[in-house]
């Protein structure tokens, strides 16, 4: 079957420290992963994404890289802001199936000053 | 581009009665979705429509939900009688239909805060 499965939150770090964020899938076919995050009293946005295996996405200084061979899309920033104080989720659609998506849990960063 | 437009944004009712929910989603997409996040939880998927068909309405409970995307674009969710556990925000969101190897992208609303007193 597929799912998401997140590292359990909240993480706080302090403004410019190192963020990583670690979500594994499991998923029939050629899935395409997805990172949205969630800012208070908001919808989901989407932040990055990557279509195929060892594709990289990246957007407002974070990344994540589609790692097939540990089934994996961890989300890292080098220098974390407060402005980043958000929800994570962390998502992927297997394509078929009519673009059904399977969303993890969700990780809560708190960024300190 | 605009984008996924829902209304209202905030709804208070007492249990037992009925509310209603809207979304237009951006233009072109075939594929309109409504979750259901709970405080601290993940978007639960509620319906799946494409165009104006149902693809998966597995986790609506339907004794008391229903939706309905009428013509194939905007949609309306409604809830009768409310109980306080749907207190919740709704979400909506769109994509594109799928195409090749892979998903879509999904873009979402700002949500409907319901609160069930």
């Amino acid at each position: 079957g597929n799912s998401v499965t997140q590292m359990e939150g909240p993480v706080t770090l302090s403004e410019e420290a190192f963020l990583t964020i670690n979500c594994t899938y499991t998923a029939t076919g050629y899935p395409s992963l997805f990172w949205y995050v969630q800012y208070p009293g908001e919808g989901l946005q989407l932040l990055l994404k990557a279509t195929k295996a060892d594709d990289k996405g990246s957007n407002k200084g974070f990344e994540a890289t589609y790692r097939k061979e540990t089934t994996s899309f961890h989300l890292e920033k080098g220098s974390v802001q407060v402005s980043d104080s958000a929800v994570y989720f962390c998502a992927l659609s297997p394509g078929y199936n009519f673009n059904k998506f399977y969303f993890g849990s969700g990780t809560k960063l708190n960024v300190k000053p | 581009e605009a984008g996924v437009a829902q209304s209202p944004r905030y709804k208070i009712i007492e249990k037992r009665q009925s509310v209603a929910f809207w979304c237009n989603p951006i233009s072109g997409h075939a594929t309109l979705y409504w979750y259901q996040q709970i405080l601290g939880q993940g978007p639960k998927l509620l319906i799946q429509f494409q165009n104006n068909g149902v693809v998966d309405d597995s986790q609506l409970p339907k004794d008391r939900f229903s939706a309905e995307r009428l013509k194939g674009v905007d949609s309306t969710l409604k809830i009768q009688p409310a109980k306080l556990e749907d207190s919740a925000v709704y979400l909506c969101a769109s994509s594109q239909a799928p195409e090749g190897r892979g998903g879509r992208e999904q873009y979402f609303g700002p949500g409907t805060r319901l609160t069930v007193t």
